[in-house]
C-alpha cells in the first residue's frame, strides 16, 4: 500500500474508444504527477499539478487529457490514442513541488497498464 | 535540464554478493538523489534517498554514496538476496537548470540475484 491508488490497473482500448484512468492519493499531497513508463525508455514526465494548478505539460499529445478536480485526485482521460501509447502510466504525489534546498520526495502508485488495439 | 546517466543496465549476481549500480549527474547544483526499486508489475518504490549535505547514508542492507566533486551516486546493496531482485532507478532534482519539483531519472538497472 503506497497511499496512491490507481484504477483501472489494467485497461485494452480500441484506437476509438474514449477512456480514462483514475488516481486518488491518501497522503495529504498537494502535487500530483502522471508518467508514462514504455519498454526499454526512462520514465516520462507526462503532467504535473500542484494545488489542482497545471505547472507542467511535457509537450503531451492533446489525446491525453488530464484533469485535477481536487488535490486528492487526478484523471487521465484517453481519446483516439495510437499502439505506440500502449505502456505503463504512472499517477505520483508528493507534499508539493519542495524546495530547490531540500528536494522533493514523489512517491508512486502501482501504475495502469494500457493496451491499445 | 539535468542529465542523469546509470549503469550498468543489466546486472546479476549471486545470492549473498554485493550489487553496486552508479549513476552520474550534469547539473553541479542538483542536491535531492533518490533511489526507487519497481517490482515486476508494480511501481517504482522509494527505498532511501540522499541529499547533497551528506556523503553516505545507510539503511540496514542498502547504502548510498554521493561524491559532489565528480558528480556521481551510487546505490550499494550487500548480502543480496533473490527478493532484490526488480529494476532500480536512480534520480536527480533541485539543479539550477531543472524545473522545480521535477525529478530526472536514470534509464533503470535490471538487477537479478541467482539463489
Amino acid at each position: 500500500e503506497t497511499g496512491v491508488t490507481q484504477t483501472p490497473r489494467h485497461l485494452v482500448m480500441g484506437m476509438t474508444n474514449k477512456k480514462s484512468l483514475k488516481c486518488e492519493q491518501h497522503l495529504g499531497h498537494n502535487a500530483m504527477y502522471w508518467y508514462k513508463q514504455s519498454a526499454k525508455k526512462p520514465l516520462e514526465l507526462m503532467f504535473v499539478y500542484n494545488f489542482k494548478e497545471q505547472t507542467e505539460n511535457n509537450s503531451v499529445p492533446s489525446r491525453f487529457s488530464p484533469e485535477c478536480p481536487n488535490s486528492s485526485h487526478l484523471f487521465l482521460h484517453l481519446h483516439t490514442l495510437q499502439p505506440e501509447d500502449s505502456a505503463l502510466y504512472l499517477c505520483a504525489s508528493s507534499q508539493d513541488l519542495g524546495q530547490r534546498i531540500s528536494g522533493n520526495t514523489i512517491y508512486f502508485g502501482e501504475g495502469s497498464w494500457l493496451t491499445v488495439v | 535540464g539535468e542529465n542523469v546517466e546509470q549503469h550498468p543496465s543489466t546486472l546479476s549476481v549471486q545470492e549473498g554478493d554485493s550489487a553496486v549500480i552508479k549513476c552520474t549527474y550534469s547539473d553541479s547544483a542538483s542536491n535531492y538523489f533518490p533511489w526507487y526499486k519497481q517490482e515486476l508489475g508494480k511501481g517504482p518504490q522509494l527505498i532511501i534517498d540522499i541529499r547533497s549535505n551528506v556523503g553516505e547514508k545507510k539503511d540496514q542492507r542498502i547504502a548510498v554514496t554521493l561524491n559532489k566533486t565528480a558528480k556521481h551516486f551510487s546505490l550499494h546493496i550487500t548480502e543480496t538476496q533473490p527478493e532484490d531482485s526488480a529494476v532500480y532507478f536512480c534520480a536527480a532534482s533541485g539543479g539550477r537548470g531543472s524545473t522545480l519539483g521535477r525529478l530526472y531519472f536514470g534509464r533503470g538497472t535490471q538487477l537479478t540475484v541467482w539463489p
